[in-house]
Order: structure tokens, then C-alpha cells, then sequence
């Protein structure tokens, strides 16, 4: 089955700058890779998610690539605010040929300082 | 529009008790997903329905959990003779579904459930 590493675990940063959490994941037939924020007591919030057919995607300060010949994408955060901290966590899916399951990395706690 | 929600927020049960959480789905959602997150183990897929398909238990740990979903939209995950490995948050996801490649799941909050 699809396996998907994250790194770091944790990421501390202080407010205004970029934050880059990257992912890698095993299975070549996956095809969508979203990206949730968790925040403390609430579920996760999808924040962009990227398809295998392009290389990057950006919504205002978040941004996500990937690279499908190294099986592995990331996430980047410009311009970081306080309220930017949170767990983010990235996943993987074969799409319809699992069910749209979603297999994830273990999270990164991002820690924005003011 | 609404959400995913979730009932109850909280759950606290003895060891050896059955429990039932319910999922509310985003209306006109024909996917629906549960999931579990535990500090040992991250977010794990559990049971997935679509329409009035057979539904994917392929993630379910043990034949103590079950799941259903009436009339195509709530749905009840029942965790029987709960053991303290249970204690989790229990996470209920919905997708557009049908045709069109919907890929985006949507979550609820969650039901974190403690056995003592």
C-alpha cells in the first residue's frame, strides 16, 4: 500500500517568513495530494491540493509542488502570520482506483512567532 | 452552506461498553469516509461508502467496529466491547463523489472518545 513520509515534524519561524514542509510517497500510481491544516480541537481544513497532471499550484501565500519522477511534494508558505500556526498535514491518493482513500503523513507542527 | 458535522463532540466510556458516533455529511455528498487519529498511529483510513455500493472496510481493526450509513447520507460508526486502544478522535470526511474525479474530502471536527 501507499506509504507517505513528512518532515520536519516540527517547524518554528518567525512572523514574515517562508515556511517549506515536504512530503514523499511510495506509491507511483497516486495521483492527488491535498494538504490539511489542523488546528487545536478541530478537524482538519483542506488548503490546496494538487493533481499529477501539473507541476505547481499557488493560492495567495500557499503554494504546493510536486515532482512526480521523485514521488515527492511540498509545501510552501510565504509571509508567515501567527495565525499560520497549526499541524499541516499532507496526503496521498490513487484516486478511483482506491476508493479516493487518503493516506497521510504523520503532521507538522508549524509554529509561527510574532 | 453547512459543514460536516459530528455527534457527540466528546465521548467518555468504560472499558467494555459499546459506543456509536455519528457522522452528518455535507448535504448531497454521496461519499463518505471515517477516519481515525491517535498520537501513535496519525490519521488512518477506517470505512468508506459510496451510494448504495458495498462499502470499503478494509481499514476497520478488528471485527468490533462497524459501520452504516441509512438513506444514503448519516452515518453511525459502533465500536463494540471498546478496549483503552480505542481512545482516538474519530474523524467523519465527505466527497462531492458520483462522476468527474471529485477528489476533495471534506472533514468534520471530529469525536474524540476516551476509554477509561
Amino acid at each position: 500500500g501507499e506509504n507517505v513520509e513528512q518532515h520536519p515534524s516540527t517547524l518554528s519561524v518567525q512572523e514574515g517568513d517562508s515556511a517549506v514542509i515536504k512530503c514523499t510517497y511510495s506509491d507511483s500510481a497516486s495521483n492527488y495530494f491535498p494538504w490539511y491544516k489542523q488546528e487545536l480541537g478541530k478537524g482538519p481544513q483542506l488548503i490546496i491540493d494538487i493533481r499529477s497532471n501539473v507541476g505547481e499550484k499557488k493560492d495567495q501565500r500557499i503554494a504546493v509542488t510536486l515532482n512526480k519522477t521523485a514521488k515527492h511534494f511540498s509545501l510552501h508558505i510565504t509571509e508567515t502570520q501567527p495565525e499560520d500556526s497549526a499541524v499541516y498535514f499532507c496526503a496521498a491518493s490513487r484516486g478511483g482506483g482506491s476508493n479516493y482513500k487518503l493516506t497521510f503523513g504523520k503532521g507538522t507542527l508549524l509554529t509561527v512567532n510574532p | 452552506g453547512a459543514g460536516v458535522s459530528q455527534s457527540p463532540s466528546n465521548k467518555v466510556t468504560e472499558k467494555g461498553k459499546d459506543v456509536e458516533l455519528r457522522c452528518d455529511p455535507i448535504s448531497g455528498h454521496t461519499a463518505l469516509y471515517w477516519y481515525r487519529q491517535s498520537l501513535g498511529q496519525g490519521l488512518e483510513f477506517l470505512i468508506y461508502f459510496q451510494g448504495n455500493s458495498a462499502p470499503d472496510k478494509s481499514g476497520l481493526p478488528s471485527d468490533r467496529f462497524s459501520a452504516e450509513r441509512t438513506g444514503g447520507s448519516v452515518s453511525t460508526l459502533t465500536i463494540q466491547r471498546t478496549q483503552q486502544e480505542d481512545s482516538a478522535v474519530y474523524l467523519c470526511a465527505s466527497r462531492a463523489g458520483s462522476t468527474g474525479g471529485n477528489y476533495e474530502q471534506y472533514f468534520g471536527p471530529g469525536t474524540r472518545l476516551t476509554v477509561t
